[in-house]
């Protein structure tokens, strides 16, 4: 139990699906973040939120669009994805970064995405 | 810019022996450095973080790492492997002035033990 959890643990949609991604975390940490994982790939940073506000969004397609409702929750909405698509995808969370805080991340155990 | 290098994508070690995976990094300033594991089907599993202080970090499970400052170098060890080590073990990096986002990972080295 790494007091982040995520669901759906697995997820299979069509191309022209609409589906989401949930991360819950209870670590009372003020940064959440959406990680891709593929294979023989290295890990990539979609987006960060902190204290509720976007303050990276890497270079994501559209088709990907995240929300931060507060700080215990991060949602990955998912429209008309690609085959290409298909990978692990990772919610982590962490507090601060700066000062005091080293800022280690801990993950939740993904959710696994097919696209057909 | 900050990057962070595992020069081997499989290590192979026997039940009992000592492991060591290897990782190297390159930030501009001074480095806040961790190792996570991964099992199949899991998200990543915080191992350790060196800090500041004594070069050898100890850590979950254990692990342990040397924090090397000449040789730019924090390489994961363990004294004696057990199978259930067998994992995928990711080294990170990141500059302590940098926000948490900030953080690299390396490519991952699959640790394989051996009964």
């Amino acid at each position: 139990e790494t007091g982040v959890t995520q669901t759906p643990r697995h997820l299979v949609m069509g191309m022209t699906n609409k589906k989401s991604l949930k991360c819950e975390q209870h670590l009372g940490h003020n940064a959440m973040y959406w990680y891709k994982q593929s294979a023989k790939k290295p890990l990539e940073l979609m987006f960060v939120y902190s204290l509720e506000e976007r303050v990276e969004n890497n270079s994501v397609p559209s088709r990907f669009s995240p929300e931060c409702p507060n700080s215990s929750h991060l949602f990955l909405h998912l429209h008309t994805l690609q085959p290409e698509d298909s990978a692990l995808y990772l919610c982590a969370s962490s507090q601060g970064g700066g000062g005091l805080y080293t800022g280690e991340l801990f993950f939740g155990e993904g959710s696994r995405l097919t696209v057909l | 810019a900050q990057s962070v290098a595992q020069p081997e994508d499989q290590v192979n070690v026997a039940e009992g022996n000592p492991l060591t995976v290897k990782c190297t990094y390159s930030v501009s300033g001074n480095p806040y450095l961790f190792w996570y594991v991964q099992y199949p089907n899991r998200g990543l599993q915080f191992l350790l973080k060196y800090i500041t202080g004594d070069n050898l970090v100890k850590g979950s499970y254990g692990f342990e790492a040397e924090f090397n400052k000449s040789q730019t170098s924090f390489h994961l060890k363990k004294p004696s492997a057990l199978v259930s080590d067998s994992a995928l073990y990711f080294c990170a990096v990141r500059d302590r002035k940098s926000s948490a986002s900030k953080i690299i990972f390396g490519s991952g080295t699959r640790l394989s033990i051996r009964p």
